[in-house]
C-alpha cells in the first residue's frame, strides 16, 4: 500500500539557520509529490510539486525538495529560516491504487524557529 | 481572487445534535474533498466527490454525509452517530482527476463538542 512517512515529529532551528524537513513514501511507481505548509487554525498551502523531470524543484517562498527515487525521498529545505516560517509541513503523494487517484498525506512536522 | 471559503470558523455541538460544514468555492473545480485533522494523525478523507450529485466514501465516512448538488458547493453534516467529532475539518478541491493536481484548501471550521 501507498504510504508517506515525515519522520520527524517536531524540529526546532534557530532563525538564520538552514533547514531540511525529511520525506520517505512507499509507491512502485514514480508518484506526483507535494508539500504543503500550514499555519496555525488554517488551511494547507501549497510550496511545491514535482511530477518528472528536473528532480531539484523550486517553490515559494525561497523553498526548493529534492526528488532521490534510489531513496523513495522528497525532502524539503530552505537555506535561511525565518521567524515567519513557524508552521506545519506536510509532505503528500498523489498515487494511482484500485479505487483510483488517490492523495496520501504524512503526518506533518512542526517547525519552531527561535531568534 | 478565486478560493474555498468555509464556514463557520469555530463550531460547537451538542451531544445528539447534528451539525453543517459549509465548504464554496468559486475555482470553478470539479473535484472536492472533506479532511479531518487531528493532532499528530495528519490528514484522514471522509468524502470526496468528483463531479455533481455523485460522491465517494473515504476513510473515515461513519457518522458523516455530504451532499453535492451544486459544483460550487460540498456541505458536511456531521451526525449524532460520529461518537468523537471534535476536530479540525478541511475543504478543499482540485482543478481535475489527474494526479498533477494539487489541492487548494479552506481555511477549516474548528468543531468542538460541549
Amino acid at each position: 500500500a501507498q504510504s508517506v512517512t515525515q519522520p520527524d515529529i517536531h524540529i526546532t532551528v534557530s532563525e538564520g539557520a538552514s533547514l531540511e524537513l525529511r520525506c520517505n513514501y512507499s509507491y512502485g511507481a514514480t508518484p506526483y509529490l507535494f508539500w504543503y505548509v500550514q499555519s496555525p487554525g488554517q488551511g494547507l498551502q501549497l510550496l511545491l510539486k514535482y511530477f518528472s523531470g528536473d528532480t531539484l524543484v523550486q517553490g515559494i517562498k525561497g523553498f526548493e525538495a529534492e526528488f532521490k527515487r534510489s531513496q523513495s525521498s522528497f525532502n524539503l529545505r530552505k537555506p535561511s529560516v525565518h521567524w515567519s516560517d513557524a508552521a506545519e509541513y506536510f509532505c503528500a503523494v498523489g498515487a494511482l491504487d484500485l479505487t483510483g487517484n488517490q492523495f496520501y498525506f504524512g503526518t506533518g512536522t512542526s517547525l519552531t524557529v527561535i531568534p | 481572487d478565486g478560493g474555498i471559503t468555509q464556514s463557520p470558523k469555530y463550531l460547537f455541538r451538542k451531544e445528539g445534535q447534528n451539525v453543517t460544514l459549509s465548504c464554496e468555492q468559486n475555482l470553478n473545480h470539479d473535484a472536492m474533498y472533506w479532511y479531518r485533522q487531528d493532532p499528530g494523525q495528519g490528514l484522514r478523507l471522509i468524502y470526496y466527490s468528483q463531479i455533481v450529485n455523485d460522491f465517494q466514501k473515504g476513510d473515515i465516512a461513519e457518522g458523516y454525509s455530504v451532499s453535492r448538488e451544486k459544483k460550487e458547493s460540498f456541505p458536511l453534516t456531521v451526525t449524532s452517530a460520529q461518537k468523537n467529532p471534535t476536530a479540525f475539518y478541511l475543504c478543499a478541491s482540485k482543478e481535475g482527476r489527474g494526479l498533477g493536481y494539487g489541492y487548494t484548501f479552506g481555511s477549516g471550521t474548528r468543531l468542538t463538542v460541549v
